[in-house]
């Protein structure tokens, strides 16, 4: 099984921050990695996928990089909506797996 | 607009079969992947297996022995069944749209998510 370390689990950070989260996959997984983003009693949102590319209608403050085992998910000006819970998933098959989260909390 | 809504009972005994249906709106159920994901409370989400109507399937080989995932296209709705569960299969189940396109691969959109408690 390919298992994903997300870190931080969780961080605190005002409006405007620049946040910063990692996924360190533990093998090689090419680009095979999405972000998702969780509000409370609702399902996941995707993001990004393939490492970098921006789903539709997602705006461009948010930005994820990276290939292998080391992926980078960036939130730049955050704002008051981007409170929540991120997750990023690897889709190296047959085997899919989520990295543990990180909830971003305001400070 | 794709919505995807989980349906099914909230509470289920040890040792018996958990059963829910996810309702597809918007797309036709025939020309895509259809997933069964869940979250246990203080954990990761988990894939549990997803399938092409009349076509390949996938699943966790954590609970293969246990899970099937079926299709009724003229209801546009999919299903889950896993049976002999126990505490640890307490979680927020969701289903999702397993889409693909180009040789990428992501769960776009997803459900609600509905939370299922086993419990005596």
């Amino acid at each position: 099984d390919i298992q994903m370390t997300q870190s931080p689990s969780s961080l605190s950070a005002s409006v405007g921050d620049r946040v910063t989260i990692t996924c360190q996959a533990s093998q090689d997984i090419n680009k095979y990695l999405n972000w998702y983003q969780q509000k409370p009693g609702k399902g996941p949102k995707l993001l990004i996928f393939d490492a970098s590319n921006l789903a539709t209608g997602v705006p461009a403050r948010f930005r994820g990089s990276g290939s292998g085992t080391d992926f980078t998910f960036t939130i730049t000006n955050l704002q008051p909506e981007d409170f929540a819970t991120y997750f990023c998933q690897q889709y190296d098959h047959p085997l899919l797996t989520f990295g543990g989260g990180t909830r971003i909390e305001i400070k | 607009q794709v919505e995807l809504q989980e349906s099914g009972p909230g509470l289920v005994k040890p040792s018996e079969t958990l059963s829910l249906t996810c309702n597809v709106s918007g797309v036709s159920i025939n020309s895509y992947y259809w997933s069964w994901l869940r979250q246990p409370p203080g954990k990761p989400l988990e894939w549990i297996g997803y399938m092409y109507p009349g076509g390949n399937t996938n699943s966790n080989p954590s609970l293969r022995s246990r899970v099937a995932i079926s299709v009724d296209t003229s209801k546009s709705q999919f299903s889950l069944r896993l049976t002999s569960v126990t505490a640890a299969d307490t979680a927020v189940y969701y289903c999702a749209r397993y889409k693909s396109e180009t040789g990428s691969y992501w769960f776009d959109p997803w459900g609600p998510g509905t939370l299922v408690t086993v419990s005596p």
